[in-house]
């Protein structure tokens, strides 16, 4: 079964600065690495989605870094805004099957 | 467009009691998943519906059972609640995975926040 591996638990950037997120996964005969995004009272949304064809995918100011032969991959939050303020959920296909297993949540805190 | 539509959104049962939680999407979906958040432990799968009328355990499935009642609906039924699935269950749908590389978005509701005393 899928293990992801998600750090930090919580982060404090003030705003302009960068949010770096980290996950780590194990095997998986599917690559494809999703963040999603969860406000207080809301449902996680889908933020960016990474594919094996390509190491970096950026999309505003969110990019993902993806180290597949370290089995790795990070969100970083270019110039942080306090609407930025939410929990960012790492995910990864689980193993030989197609569903997603879940990190654990990174709070990030954006202070103006 | 509603999305995904989940109810009710709060709830408070007494251990024994039953319940059932209601989902239904309005995005045409074939896959319906239901899952819990606990803290700390990110979000777990309880069952999975590829199409209407099959399913499928995820990872925490005991004590849970589900019906994909037509393409639209996916309900998830507890028959005896207890203190450990106090927890916020969230419903979401997705496009079924398209080729080796082709999963496609899940689209979540805002959840059923359940406590159960």
């Amino acid at each position: 079964q899928q293990q992801v591996k998600q750090s930090p638990q919580s982060l404090i950037v003030q705003k302009g600065g960068i949010s770096i997120i980290n996950c780590a996964y194990e095997n998986t005969a599917f690559d494809y690495f999703p963040w999603y995004q969860q406000f207080p009272g809301k449902g996680p949304a889908l933020l960016i989605a990474i594919r094996p064809d390509v190491s970096e995918k950026k999309e505003g100011r969110f990019t993902i870094s993806f180290n597949k032969s370290a089995k790795q991959f990070s969100l970083h939050i270019m110039d942080s805004q306090p609407g930025d303020s939410a929990t960012y959920f790492c995910a990864a296909p689980r193993g030989n099957d197609y569903k997603l297993s879940f990190g654990a949540g990174t709070t990030v805190t954006v202070r103006a | 467009n509603a999305g995904v539509t989940q109810t009710p959104k709060f709830q408070v049962l007494k251990t024994g009691q039953s319940m059932t939680l209601q989902c239904a999407q309005d995005m045409n979906h074939n896959s319906m998943y239901w899952y819990r958040q606990d803290p700390g432990m990110g979000l777990r799968l309880i069952y999975y519906s590829a199409s209407e009328g099959t399913t499928d355990k995820g990872e925490v499935p005991n004590g849970y059972n589900v019906s994909r009642l037509n393409k639209r609906e996916f309900s998830l039924r507890l028959e005896s609640a207890a203190p450990s699935q106090t927890s916020v269950y969230f419903c979401a749908s997705s496009e079924p995975r398209r080729g080796l590389f082709g999963n496609q978005p899940q689209h979540f509701g805002d959840g059923t926040r359940l406590s159960i005393l």
